[in-house]
């Protein structure tokens, strides 16, 4: 089954506790993207990835790290979680070299207090 | 950067009647806007998209129009049913995968039976 994977799905953690959240998709796409969600803002690109070793920042990616080793894997890293990244967070894929009919993840819901 | 504005953020319908979301931006050189749709608890999910080259795409009940000299794009959905209830979002993007993809507020669509 095509698919966007994402984990954890749910994360309560403290300041300054260096997070991971994994993303990993099965069809050989290209494109990978994050964004967090919070009320009344929509969805805010955090950073994406045209290719293996490629990352550019998004709109918001103060506070985040990246990393594209493979082609199915776009890990999303917080060093130091502080409360304002308490967000909804989406991983999605594309199969073309840009943010094209993109498939999202099921989401990660992290609090950080 | 590019700066999209989406309205209304609320939307009534009776069922059966249209909806339309209207979203302006502010760079003239996107090219890529698609409509996502996000049920409650869920994830987003790509329900149609267009690129400059044209000015309208449907899709059954569901049509997008594009009017690049005034900058905006709008979603129009006939026929509306109580599934249609959810919330939209529109974003634009540039025509290289290499920048952002910049997404409207959304707007909370609700279909009255």
């Amino acid at each position: 089954e095509a698919q966007v994977t994402q984990n954890p799905r749910y994360l309560i953690t403290v300041t300054g506790k260096k997070l991971t959240v994994t993303c990993s998709q099965n069809m050989n796409h290209e494109y990978m993207s994050w964004y967090r969600q919070d009320p009344g803002l929509g969805l805010r690109q955090i950073y994406y990835s045209m290719n293996v070793e490629v990352t550019d920042k998004g709109d918001v990616p103060e506070g985040y790290k990246v990393s594209r080793k493979e082609k199915r894997n776009f890990p999303l890293i917080l060093e130091s979680p502080s409360p304002n990244q308490t967000s909804l967070y989406f991983c999605a894929s594309s199969p073309d070299r840009g943010p094209y009919e993109q498939y999202f993840g099921p989401g990660t819901r992290l609090t950080v207090t | 950067g590019e700066n999209v504005e989406q309205h209304p953020s609320t939307l009534s319908v009776q069922e059966g009647d249209s909806a339309v979301i209207k979203c302006t931006y502010s760079d003239s050189a996107s090219n890529y806007f698609p409509w996502y749709k996000q049920e409650l608890g869920k994830r987003p999910q790509l329900i149609i998209d267009i690129r400059s080259n044209v000015g309208e795409k449907k899709d059954q009940r569901i049509a997008v129009t594009l009017n690049k000299t005034a900058k905006h794009f709008s979603l129009h959905i006939t026929e509306t049913q109580p599934e249609d209830s959810a919330v939209y979002f529109c974003a634009a993007s540039r025509p290289s995968g290499n920048t952002p993809l910049v997404f409207g507020k959304g707007t909370r669509l609700s279909v009255i039976a």
